[in-house]
């Protein structure tokens, strides 16, 4: 079965700090790995896509990484901000179909 | 631009009501998907389509039926509402198989409510 994995589940750190967000998937057949931003109440907005052939992809202070042979990516986010605090998905494409993790809840304290 | 809309935002529904949720977009996409998403569990694929007159399921499709009669629209039925069906409903859409356009773009949600 297909699973993407986050890890960890909820984060809380200060204002300023660097910080990375964890993704893990059970099959490396993908086609591309997305990383969203999820506020409350709304929905969700993609942040980054890698192709299955890239190795990673940069926005701003936000940098994603894949690594299909171990079957991780991670997102960076630098220098991080009250304004980052949201819930931030992992969501892994094969064929049609994209499964998504459960999301790493990220508290940025100012 | 408008993107993806979905109407309602919310909805309160009796078991065995039946009922449709809206989805339209304004960007020519050729894939379109409805999710649930449910605390914890992340977002559950329920039907796709890959364009107009082609639909198939996802993870989870079992209560729920889709059409795709134009590129814009892709309504989710529910034929006859269970409580296990109380959720937040997402649509998406994508120009599919175009590189970095193949992005998700997500509307704002419907959270049902089945009682």
């Amino acid at each position: 079965k297909q699973e993407v994995t986050q890890i960890p589940a909820a984060l809380s750190v200060p204002e300023g700090e660097n910080l990375v967000l964890n993704c893990s998937f059970t099959d490396s057949a993908i086609y591309n790995l997305q990383w969203f931003r999820q506020d409350p109440g709304k929905g969700l907005t993609s942040l980054l896509l890698i192709q299955s052939s890239q190795r990673e992809q940069t926005s701003g202070r936000l940098n994603a990484s894949l690594d299909k042979s171990s079957g991780r990516s991670t997102l960076y986010i630098a220098a991080s901000q009250p304004g980052d605090s949201a819930t931030y998905l992992c969501a892994v494409e094969y064929g049609n179909k994209l499964v998504f993790g459960a999301g790493t809840i990220l508290r940025v304290k100012s | 631009n408008a993107g993806v809309t979905q109407t309602p935002k919310f909805q309160v529904l009796k078991t065995g009501q039946s009922m449709t949720l809206q989805c339209a977009q304004d960007m020519n996409h050729e894939y379109m998907s409805w999710y649930r998403q449910d605390p914890g569990m992340g977002l559950r694929l329920i039907h796709y389509s890959v364009g107009a007159g082609i639909t198939d399921q996802g993870e989870v499709p079992n209560g729920y039926n889709v059409s795709r009669s134009t590129t814009e629209d892709f309504p989710l039925r529910l034929l006859s509402a269970a409580p296990s069906q109380t959720s937040v409903y997402f649509c998406a859409s994508s120009q599919y198989g175009q590189g970095d356009n193949e992005k998700l773009f997500f509307g704002s949600g419907t959270q049902l409510s089945v009682l």
